[in-house]
């Protein structure tokens, strides 16, 4: 089935350890989305891709990098992770050649930091 | 700015009907969605609005008035399953989800 991959399900990391959160997806959609979403919030877009195209939101910290080396994966990067980065962090794909431009989500990972 | 605005939470009795409303303002409107998500994991699709009006899926509705900028999405023969947040997003001009913060649906037996 095609689907979107997120690995690993629940990561812990340490106050300041950098961390990678990866999606991958079987759909071959051009878009990939990050999404951040902290209990009973709206999820925050963080960045999205179109094809190689990067997009970062304006209110995306620095603290956070993305990677997208080929169709198939996409990378969050948390460089010095804090208290506040602990959260749901979700992967989406969607493709810009149908009409809905619906978007399809991985399970996530949530990620705590102590 | 842009604005999704859904009630916080609601409560239900099995076997009901119940009805979640979805005010929006956004730059643009390139469609509305309903997405379904239980507590720790990932939303689900559960329907795609671009056309007033009302799109039927099963025990599931979704209804659409671009003049008024408002949406519901109606659960009928409610199970307890249903028990999940239930979040509007709309497409805006830029082809980005502006999402609503979620309405938390609690169905009692």
């Amino acid at each position: 089935d095609a689907m979107v991959i997120q690995n690993p399900r629940y990561q812990v990391t340490q106050f300041g350890k950098p961390v990678t959160l990866s999606c991958s997806q079987t759909l071959n959609h051009n878009v990939m989305y990050w999404y951040q979403q902290k209990s009973s919030q709206a999820p925050k877009l963080l960045f999205h891709y179109y094809d190689k195209d990067f997009n970062n939101e304006a209110d995306t910290p620095d603290n956070f990098q993305s990677r997208r080396p080929n169709t198939s994966f996409c990378f969050l990067d948390i460089r010095s992770p804090g208290l506040g980065d602990a959260a749901m962090y979700l992967c989406a794909t969607s493709s810009r050649n149908t009409p809905s431009y619906e978007q399809y989500f991985g399970p996530g990972t949530r990620l705590t930091v102590t | 700015g842009q604005n999704i605005d859904q009630p916080t939470e609601m409560t239900a009795t099995e076997g009901a009907i119940v009805q979640i409303n979805c005010t929006y303002q956004t730059s643009g409107f390139n469609g509305l969605f309903w997405y379904q998500q239980h507590a720790g994991e990932a939303p689900t699709f559960l329907s795609y609005n671009v056309l007033d009006g009302l799109e039927e899926k099963g025990r599931f509705s979704s209804f659409l008035s671009r003049s008024k900028g408002y949406s519901y999405l109606l659960l009928k023969e409610l199970q307890m399953k249903d028990s999940a947040s239930y979040l509007c997003a709309v497409v805006d001009s830029n082809y980005q989800l502006i999402w609503g913060a979620g309405t938390k649906l609690i169905i009692k037996p």
